[in-house]
């Protein structure tokens, strides 16, 4: 059971837009900064949001992030065959006992 | 470019002490505000950070491990380490290192996790 929720799957046709949501609490995502992952097939995660809503150099501005109160959003717009993988959102919970925290994951099918 | 390179044994017998090491290159362990991290997937599941270690040597663990975990850093070496103790077929993962940047923004931390190394699958298995 993740601390983040994020759904397992989502799908859309290349070309098409789509979100995948992030969902935590005050302690979490209420009061630090998401990050988020794309792990392809078979290989190790790969940062690809960062500070809520930055991309690193290398990453397509076909991919955003934004935060509202204690949930986040990944929005990937003009959908590829290549962007089918594994995304994480992830953050620091600052409770009691401090530490990082990361969703389930969601699959991107792209159809 | 800093790059990350895990390493160690693949199998592990149930109860004993899983030990795996970070090697990283392209750049000093030491030099910058880095923390140097390690995280594990089952097969087929999410993410699990497992713990992380500053350059100063000091740590902070996963409060559901943290009773059978060690992090350690050997500057000379430029490698980190991990030591997972008492372990049962449920830390059977991929377990990956990974880099964390601290940034500070109106004594706010803003903080994520780059570059991350390719992975190595840890059986625990008699």
């Amino acid at each position: 059971q993740s601390v983040l929720t994020q759904p397992p799957s989502v799908s859309a046709a290349p070309g098409q837009k789509v979100t995948i949501s992030c969902s935590g609490s005050s302690s979490n995502i209420g009061n630090n900064y998401v990050s988020w992952y794309q792990q392809l097939p078979g290989t190790a995660p790969k940062l690809l949001i960062y500070d809520n809503n930055k991309r690193p150099s290398g990453i397509p501005d076909r991919f955003s992030g934004s935060k509202s109160g204690t949930s986040a959003t990944l929005g990937i717009t003009g959908l590829q065959t290549g962007d089918e993988a594994d995304y994480y959102c992830g953050t620091w919970d600052s409770s009691l006992s401090a530490f990082w925290v990361f969703g389930g994951g969601t699959k991107l099918t792209v159809l | 470019q800093v790059q990350l390179q895990e390493s160690g044994p693949g199998l592990v017998k149930p109860s004993q002490t899983l030990s795996l090491t970070c090697t990283v290159s392209g750049g000093s362990i030491s030099s910058g505000s880095y923390y140097w991290s390690w995280i594990r997937q089952p097969a087929g599941k999410g993410l699990e950070w497992i713990g992380r270690i500053y350059t100063s040597g000091s740590t902070n663990y996963n409060p559901s491990l943290k009773s059978r975990v060690t992090i350690s850093v050997d500057t000379s070496k430029n490698q980190f380490s991990l030591k997972l103790s008492s372990v049962t077929a449920a830390d059977t993962a991929v377990y990956y290192c990974a880099r964390e940047i601290p940034e500070y923004r109106w004594l706010q931390l803003i903080n994520w996790f780059d570059p991350w190394g390719q992975g190595t699958l840890v059986t625990v298995s008699s």
